[in-house]
């Protein structure tokens, strides 16, 4: 079963502007945690941020927080003020079982001027 | 400060030629080290994880086969190659900390197999 699920294969978003990814997980562990990296046309994999299953409140990394809803299973990253170096492919992640990180299919953010 | 490291950036192999791609870490001692294959426009697939010198588990049984003879240094081999192994190869690292704990990754290996 796919635990991490990112249904925007592709976004545009003006410069300045917010842009929100969606991401919704499945598990029926108790403990977990999310992840999103950005991945640049490089091909290397940056961590932005990272949120716990217990952490209460939204984790918050400069441009980048992320918007959490236990309930309903999501965890949504928000890009404030995009720059044209936002323009890469984020992937949501998570952690619930030893050692493995499972990935989304990811989501194409292209930044215009 | 922690730094990873792949090589070979690019490589282009035949079908049925030998494989190995390294991964090595510094500043950090006994990491969790992973291997990851991505291929063109898709997510990321783990392939083997390592929580110790010797310790590797596959994820995906193929002809790929991953050794880690020091602390910091891991391998991915394959006698023969396939087609389908073409691929973007990523190595990453975790200080292990439970469902906490941050992988971070290198900078990736392309593999065309032609």
């Amino acid at each position: 079963a796919q635990k991490i699920t990112q249904t925007q294969p592709g976004m545009f978003v003006q410069e300045k502007e917010a842009v929100t990814l969606d991401c919704t997980y499945d598990t029926s562990d108790q403990s977990y945690g999310l992840f999103w990296y950005k991945q640049p046309s490089s091909g290397e994999m940056i961590f932005l941020i990272y949120q716990g299953s217990y952490d209460e409140q939204n984790a918050t990394e400069g441009r980048y927080s992320l918007n959490f809803q236990k309930a309903r299973k999501s965890a949504n990253l928000v890009i404030s003020a995009s720059q044209l170096g936002d323009s890469a492919m984020y992937f949501c992640a998570m952690r619930d079982d030893d050692y493995k990180l499972s990935f989304g299919a990811g989501t194409t953010v292209t930044v215009r001027a | 400060s922690q730094t990873i490291h792949q090589w070979p950036a690019t490589l282009v192999q035949p079908v049925g030629s030998p494989l190995s791609l390294e991964c090595t870490v510094e500043g950090t001692s006994n990491p969790n080290l992973y291997w990851y294959r991505q291929a063109a426009g898709r997510g990321l697939q783990l392939l083997f994880y390592s929580v110790g010198i010797g310790q590797i588990s596959s994820e995906v049984p193929q002809n790929l086969s991953a050794s880690r003879p020091q602390d910091r240094q891991f391998i991915l081999s394959s006698k023969k190659l396939l087609l389908s192994d073409s691929g973007f190869y990523l190595c990453a690292w975790s200080v292990p900390e439970g469902w906490e704990e941050t992988q971070y990754f290198g900078p990736g290996t392309r593999l065309l197999v032609l």
